[in-house]
């Protein structure tokens, strides 16, 4: 049962648009949430993070929003960048031991 | 620099041949973990090791064991891969206490 959902398989976006990228996740018992870049070929690189006692956390042109009532959390780019197309997972943890991944979202930014 | 590698990057093996893939890290975190993604699917957890404590998800296969000799490595074995156990596998570590994972460039496995 999937636990972490990213229901938008793709987007695309202009250069310089904002990119929001979103993720539902099921188990309130979640702590902790992390967003993952993933190019071709290689491992997913850690992006951001955010506790459940926060609801927005930025870094950059990146800021993670979350909503525990509604148990999503979104991932904000702005302004989107041609080096931000890649694979963007989102991934949930409890206790900070396992993690959950969604299916990834494919970003593609349109020069 | 610090950080886990995977090898090899690519294997192909044939049905029911067993294969041995590695992980090795130079970070000296004490958790460990394989992860199994399959194309537009989630990365799955295998199991985890924290420390020497193996750790394995119920509905990971008997097929897949998994081996820690020391901090540094850890080792996933497939006893009899299936056509259905082409994937991406994913080796990932985190130091107790921290709560990100570094991941390798993972083993792409192909079962002919």
């Amino acid at each position: 049962d999937q636990q972490v959902k990213q229901n938008s398989p793709s987007l695309s976006v202009q250069e310089g648009r904002i990119s929001i990228l979103n993720c539902d996740y099921t188990n309130s018992m979640f702590d902790y949430f992390l967003w993952y870049k993933k190019y071709p070929a290689e491992g997913p690189t850690f992006l951001i993070s955010i506790s459940s006692i926060k609801d927005k956390n930025e870094d950059g042109r990146f800021t993670v929003f979350l909503n525990k009532s509604a148990k999503h959390l979104s991932l904000h780019i702005v302004p989107s960048q041609p080096g931000d197309s890649a694979v963007y997972f989102c991934a949930a943890s409890r206790t900070g031991n396992q993690f959950y991944f969604g299916t990834g979202t494919s970003l593609t930014v349109i020069p | 620099d610090a950080m886990v590698i995977q090898n090899p990057r690519y294997q192909v093996t044939q049905f029911g041949k067993p294969v041995t893939l590695s992980c090795s890290q130079t970070l000296n975190h004490n958790v460990m973990y394989w992860y199994q993604q399959k194309s537009s699917q989630a990365p799955k957890l295998l199991f985890h090791y924290y420390d020497k404590d193996f750790n394995n998800e119920a509905d990971t296969p008997d097929n897949f064991q998994s081996r820690r000799p020391n901090t540094s490595f850890c080792f996933l074995d497939i006893r009899s891969p299936g056509l259905g156990d082409a994937a991406m596998y994913l080796c990932a570590t985190r130091m107790s206490g921290a709560n990100v994972l570094t991941f390798g460039a993972g083993s792409r496995l192909t079962v002919l």
